[in-house]
């Protein structure tokens, strides 16, 4: 089946710093890839849905400044968490469809201390 | 909001079948039934979908009621291996932006030796 890859699969930054994850679909296109936020025993949230060629849009309440996308290419989207604070800290996961199903990375484990 | 309900947990014992109800009693006629599941600090992982006829693949049975306002998903022979949390979600299948998929909050099944 279809592959997306994440990197890092974990990171540990101090406050303050920006922490860029990279999600890819590793054998197939993708124009629109997902981004979700999973704080411990919750379900996932969705943050952001990222289009290549265009401004990503943001679910209410996430701050666009702060959690910054780009796709730039049919098979790499990036989310950089920027001037991180220990609330932050948390797990992200990407997501991109190959219809009709949906693949996902495998998760980042961000820690900000 | 997701648009289906789940019980928060269940459990089943090594090698029966574990039965998972899905409610969704406001989906729409061009809405999917897709199953995915978790395990721990994992990306999610694709387990079946379907439209309104039962489903069948190597991983699971799907069983969508004929008025389509609940599912079950039926795993044959649990092993400790399917422990995990498992999600229930509608959507239209497609790979657009319109096509995201939003967590409800999952059952975690835990299957007992």
């Amino acid at each position: 089946g279809a592959v997306v890859s994440q990197h890092p699969s974990r990171v540990i930054c101090k406050s303050g710093t920006s922490v860029k994850i990279e999600c890819r679909s590793l054998d197939f296109q993708a124009t629109t890839m997902f981004w979700y936020r999973q704080f411990p025993k919750q379900s996932l949230m969705l943050m952001a849905t990222s289009n290549e060629g265009s401004k990503a849009t943001y679910e209410q309440g996430v701050e666009k400044d702060k959690f910054l996308i780009n796709h730039a290419s049919l098979t790499l989207s990036t989310l950089t968490v920027t001037s991180a604070h220990p609330e932050d800290s948390s797990f992200y996961i990407c997501s991109a469809i190959n219809s009709p199903e949906a693949f996902f990375g495998q998760g980042t484990r961000l820690t900000v201390v | 909001d997701a648009k289906t309900t789940q019980p928060p947990s269940m459990d089943c014992a090594e090698g029966r079948a574990a039965n998972l109800p899905c409610n969704h009693s406001t989906i729409s006629g061009n809405e999917y039934v897709y199953w995915y599941r978790q395990i721990h600090s994992q990306g999610p992982q694709y387990i079946i979908h379907g439209l309104k006829n039962n489903e069948t693949n190597e991983m699971a049975s799907l069983i969508i009621t004929e008025d389509r306002k609940s599912s079950t998903l039926i795993l044959p022979h649990a092993t400790l291996r399917d422990t995990a949390v498992y999600y229930c979600i509608v959507r239209v299948a497609g790979g657009g932006a319109t096509n995201k998929l939003i967590f409800g909050t999952g059952t975690l099944l835990a299957v007992q030796p």
